[in-house]
């Protein structure tokens, strides 16, 4: 579909299980992001990375812990999560953070559906 | 804090009729983008416009823009069932490096 992949591609786990989420990008793009998807609501960001390093946290509980160990990875590290988390996990990169100057265009992976028991 | 926000919530048309999607945001935007989902997939990018730009089109898609309303407006024209989908907008204010997405428009394309 587009060049981010993200696996796995559906997830159950419950609230005391440690698990990872894993996007890759083959865009030779240098910023990433996470995004959550709940049901009637709008796509939220979670994080924003470039060239590894994080740019933006928008307030996303400690339970969430992302990676990024380089420009074409992205991880996030999920643990003790609460039923609430449950949603669509989408990643998506972008040539570069939007203030470079450079095409705001962003191209998002299919996503990981995680439903938390 | 959300942004855009699209009108109509869902729509719902026969195949080869026109579909329109609205959407409104609050503040002063560098440019307005649109994106289509299909159910429980990711986002595809469809058009971007920039702020000093009125008008774009790309192939049976139209966006306009209108700074002094804050509104946009997505025009398909011909429609087919393949257009059913929920397209959502999303704006990067200007100094910004995130973008905000509206809670979408549910597309739905009758045979």
């Amino acid at each position: 579909e587009t060049g981010v992949t993200q696996t796995p591609r559906h997830l159950v786990m419950g609230m005391t299980n440690k698990k990872s989420l894993k996007c890759e990008q083959h865009l030779g793009h240098n910023a990433m992001y996470w995004y959550k998807q709940s049901a009637k609501k709008p796509l939220e960001l979670m994080f924003v990375y470039s060239l590894e390093e994080r740019v933006e946290n928008n307030s996303v509980p400690s339970r969430f812990s992302p990676e990024c160990p380089n420009s074409s990875h992205l991880f996030l590290h999920l643990h003790t999560l609460q039923p609430e988390d449950s949603a669509l996990y989408l990643c998506a990169s972008s040539q570069d953070l939007p203030t470079s100057g450079w095409s705001d265009t962003q191209y998002f992976g299919p996503g990981t559906r995680l439903t938390v028991l | 804090s959300q942004q855009g926000e699209e009108d109509p919530q869902a729509l719902s048309i026969q195949e080869g009729e026109n579909a329109t999607m609205n959407c409104s945001y609050k503040t002063s935007i560098n440019n307005l983008q649109w994106y289509r989902q299909n159910s429980g997939r990711g986002l595809v990018h469809l058009i971007l416009i920039r702020s000093n730009e009125r008008e774009k089109h790309s192939g049976r898609l139209r966006v306009t823009l209108d700074t002094s309303k804050k509104s946009s407006s997505l025009l398909i024209t011909a429609s087919r069932a393949a257009d059913t989908a929920s397209y959502f907008c999303a704006t990067r204010d200007q100094g910004a490096q995130k973008l905000v997405f509206g809670q979408g428009t549910r597309l739905t394309i009758n045979p």
